[in-house]
């Protein structure tokens, strides 16, 4: 049970490039989330998704573009990558009765 | 959701348990309190979350007073590997595509 898992786990991009990280989870969870966490601060929602085909902005969306064609598959999309996406990015997944968030392992970017 | 103060850190000896307290003091009734844990570059981990009972599980303890307005995380036999930073977050039921406010947590300790 893999439960869920984000690729890559870490990547180094420069300025201005498209970069696009996965999160994948086995639950069959409705609910998926993306933050990013910058050092020395707590976590940030960019983007939701409540279910296949839906999403939501979150606190801070700017930059960023999601996209959700399969319950199980959550990827985020920096389109033009900037130093200040420079941050440790986590998914995770909520769903059924308790509405427990679970998150991957997260993946360190690297933006040069 | 209600807002939580946990004190900034705390230590532990190896084997003997920690107690983590977090004051929730405009908890609503329908709100439950859940508990989050870092370990250092890692993913937040749930531990556990309750309503108003007392709960255990595999990982913890979680003691609620009786007014709800307090809670105690207790980690029954601390080892190396709970060092980590820990968040005790209050969250209302049905709110499953509401993010996940993490507060500034306790650092937690554990002493060889």
């Amino acid at each position: 049970d893999a439960g869920i898992t984000q690729s890559p786990r870490y990547k180094i991009t420069e300025t201005g490039r498209q970069v696009t990280l996965m999160c994948h989870q086995t639950w069959s969870h409705s609910y998926m989330f993306w933050y990013r966490q910058d050092l020395g601060h707590g976590l940030r929602l960019i983007y939701y998704s409540a279910a296949a085909d839906i999403t939501d902005k979150g606190e801070v969306p700017d930059g960023y573009v999601v996209s959700r064609s399969k319950t199980e598959n959550f990827p985020l999309t920096l389109e033009s990558a900037t130093r200040s996406q420079t941050s440790v990015y986590f998914c995770a997944s909520s769903g059924g009765r308790e509405e427990t968030q679970y998150f991957g392992p997260g993946t360190r970017l690297l933006v040069l | 959701d209600a807002k939580t103060t946990q004190p900034t850190s705390m230590d532990c000896a190896e084997g003997r348990a920690a107690n983590l307290p977090c004051n929730h003091s405009t908890i609503s009734g329908n709100e439950y309190v859940y508990w989050y844990r870092q370990i250092h570059s890692q993913g937040p981990q749930y531990i556990i979350h309750g309503l108003k009972n007392n709960e255990t599980n595999e990982m913890a303890s979680l003691i609620i007073t009786e007014d709800r307005k307090s809670s105690t995380l207790i980690l029954p036999h601390a080892t190396l590997r709970d060092t980590a930073v820990y968040y005790c977050i209050v969250r209302a039921r049905g709110t499953s595509g509401s993010r996940l406010t993490f507060g500034e947590g306790t650092q937690l300790t554990v002493n060889p």
